[in-house]
């Protein structure tokens, strides 16, 4: 296991359409967090998973966003009805359970762009 | 979710030592102190964290205040790898432990 892995890495679409990214976590990492970055921001919080449990959602995260960890271990993330706005990476990131602090792994992310 | 401010950009000479400041004067008792960097083109990745004691590691060095309100992160040899956008965190010890990130300091790395 080499770290965490974000597929695909590039992905354009025409918008009002759908798109659905994959992310796989290092395998023993309990936590899940996906991030979006756009072009000269930092990333910013979109939403967490403590195994299969979505804790924590973004007001960013708009009802056309929807992720999903079914079995604890990779995850998904669907936008519907994409928009230009979208147009942005995409990272994961996974770290493990544990008090105070945890370091945080990130994927190399999918570069969405919405024409 | 406690703030921090960092300088937009910051230009160093490849071999020289580089101190990356950042102030976060709302920290609270319980926040961990924690920096990472994105490379271009790549995730972040993680460079140190800290409490209270200044620590070092084989990437870099962290260096506290006592009062906790701002650290710096110190290259102690910058090389053309460490050019990169570098983030300064707070994290929480609440259930989530996300990381909330600011712009960063964009370090240029003259040859």
């Amino acid at each position: 296991d080499t770290g965490v892995s974000q597929n695909p890495r590039h992905k354009i679409t025409k918008r009002g359409q759908n798109v659905t990214f994959r992310c796989d976590p290092i395998s023993e990492h309990n936590r899940l967090y996906w991030y979006r970055q756009t072009l000269g921001q930092g990333p910013e919080f979109l939403t967490y998973f403590q195994n299969e449990a979505q804790l924590e959602k973004s007001r960013l995260l708009s009802d056309r966003f929807s992720a999903e960890r079914p079995k604890g271990s990779f995850s998904t993330l669907e936008i519907q009805r994409t928009e230009q706005g979208d147009s942005a990476m995409y990272l994961c990131a996974s770290s493990p359970t544990g008090k105070g602090h945890t370091e945080a792994f990130f994927g190399q992310g999918t570069r969405l762009t919405v024409v | 979710d406690a703030k921090t401010t960092q300088p937009n950009s910051m230009e160093s000479n490849e071999e020289e030592p580089v101190h990356l400041p950042c102030n976060h004067s709302t920290i609270s008792g319980t926040d961990y102190i924690h920096w990472y960097r994105q490379l271009p083109s790549q995730g972040p990745e993680y460079v140190i964290h800290g409490l209270t004691s200044n620590v070092n590691n084989r990437m870099a060095s962290l260096a506290i205040a006592e009062d906790r309100k701002s650290s710096t992160l110190i290259l102690h040899r910058a090389t053309l790898r460490d050019a990169a956008v570098y983030y300064c965190i707070l994290g929480s010890m609440d259930s989530s432990y996300k990381l909330i990130f600011g712009s960063g300091t964009r370090l240029l790395v003259r040859p």
